[in-house]
């Protein structure tokens, strides 16, 4: 079944306001990651987040974990025009080796 | 500091023809993988190597073949191209066996199998 799925599939917002990304996922997790694709590139890693952890921050981002309803969040505070990316969250589903991403957020941050 | 480096960029293949996908790099890491990426459906493992000597198969091995040739260099073989193989192809490292770290991705390869 498909894990980490990222809700909504797409977000639209103007300069300076906050963008907030939601994944669910199935099974229990030793941790969960984000990251963040701009358009023709790799992926790049914004946070891990461990399963007895809560929330963690990071410069303008912050992440959610909430291991009883199985879902995370990302919040990206006073957003800019080169947050304009597509993010993914993704779970080891308690494995050590396979990372299961969802099929991502694309964000656009409006000038 | 190059990280993690795809050769190439871009190919264009016809049915039935065969590439290997090389991926190399230097950040002395433990684990590697490769992904494709297909529109709408997220990144899928292909396979993935824990450590040098071992590799395992991902969520959609079918097509494909890999060899860890060191502990810096990962490739990813397609013996007979499909058109159900054009994607994009990510590979990916770890500086640790297992996930307790990020993964460091290159900027993959464009491949249409015509």
């Amino acid at each position: 079944s498909q894990q980490g799925e990222e809700d909504p599939q797409a977000l639209s917002i103007q300069e300076g306001e906050n963008a907030t990304m939601n994944c669910s996922y199935k099974t229990s997790i030793n941790n969960l990651q984000w990251y963040r694709q701009n358009s023709g590139r790799g992926l790049v890693h914004l946070i891990l987040i461990r399963s007895n952890e809560r929330e963690k921050h990071s410069g303008r981002l912050r992440v959610t974990l909430d291991t009883s309803k199985k879902s995370s969040s990302l919040l990206i505070t006073a957003s800019r025009a080169a947050d304009t990316a597509s993010y993914f969250c993704a779970d080891d589903g308690g494995s050590n080796y396979k990372l299961t991403f969802g099929k991502g957020t694309l964000l656009t941050v409006n000038p | 500091n190059a990280g993690v480096t795809q050769t190439p960029k871009f190919q264009v293949l016809k049915t039935g023809q065969s590439m290997t996908l090389q991926c190399a790099q230097d950040m002395n890491h433990n684990s590697m993988y490769w992904y494709r990426q297909d529109p709408g459906m997220g990144l899928r493992l292909i396979y993935y190597s824990a450590s040098e000597g071992t590799t395992d198969k991902g969520e959609v091995p079918n097509g494909y073949n890999v060899s860890r040739l060191n502990k810096r260099e990962f490739s990813l073989r397609l013996e007979s191209a499909a058109p159900s193989q054009t994607s994009v192809y990510f590979c990916a490292s770890s500086p640790a066996q297992g996930l307790n770290s990020p993964l460091h991705f290159g900027n993959g390869t464009r491949l249409t199998v015509t």
